[in-house]
């Protein structure tokens, strides 16, 4: 248990629809990081959040939004989803906003299936 | 813009052999680079390099990087089973920037 906790684990989902990933980071970390992995595409960064506030925006589209919560847990909300959304999801959280050394750490991702 | 590019995008070996995987990039304002092995599920984290030619080691794999070039290795010696992979190099930027990652597969 690497103490960042994604929910759920698995998500199957009609194509239109929105769906809402959890993560809750590590006990101490202020960060958290969304990632979307496909299978032709490496990790892709999509957003950052640091202590309730977003930070940081990658390649996050229109259709997907996130927050972080006074209990620093974030939520990955996805909507109007289409097939190629199809993808892993993975949250990560540091301790600061950057640290540049290995001070990240992974959940084990919520992998959605868009039907 | 910030850029990680690995090769070879997969590997098959036997048990026993020995592997390099490459990872070039490109960055500015550099400060490290780092590893990870993504099995089924999370990355997780191997090496984080700084320096140039100061190799890094864990049992049977190492790293390490050459600034001047952009580019670092990681070798597994005496690959088993339990190697097979993907490894991912990665440049902290506040976020992570991924390369696409070698798969790594070791038969018996």
């Amino acid at each position: 248990d690497s103490g960042v906790t994604q929910t759920p684990k698995h998500l199957i989902t009609a194509t239109g629809q929105r769906v809402t990933l959890r993560c809750s980071p590590r006990s101490g970390d202020l960060s958290v990081y969304w990632y979307q992995q496909s299978l032709d595409q490496g990790l892709q960064f999509l957003i950052q959040y640091y202590n309730g506030e977003e930070r940081a925006k990658g390649n996050i589209l229109e259709r997907f939004s996130a927050q972080q919560f006074p209990d620093l847990h974030s939520e990955l909300n996805l909507s109007s989803l289409e097939l190629g959304d199809s993808a892993l999801y993975f949250c990560a959280s540091s301790v600061a906003t950057g640290t540049g050394d290995y001070g990240y750490t992974f959940g084990s991702g919520t992998r959605l299936t868009v039907v | 813009e910030d850029k990680v590019v690995q090769s070879p995008l997969s590997l098959v070996v036997h048990e026993g052999d020995t592997v390099t995987l490459n990872c070039s990039y490109e960055v500015t304002n550099f400060r490290s680079l780092l590893w990870y092995k993504q099995e089924k599920k999370a990355p997780t984290f191997l090496f984080m390099l700084t320096s140039s030619g100061i190799e890094k080691k864990s049992g049977r794999l190492s790293s390490i990087l050459d600034k001047k070039e952009l580019f670092s290795i990681l070798n597994i010696t005496a690959t088993q089973t339990g190697d097979s992979a993907v490894y991912l190099c990665v440049l902290p930027r506040g976020n992570l920037i991924f390369g696409k990652g070698t798969k790594l597969s070791v038969k018996p």
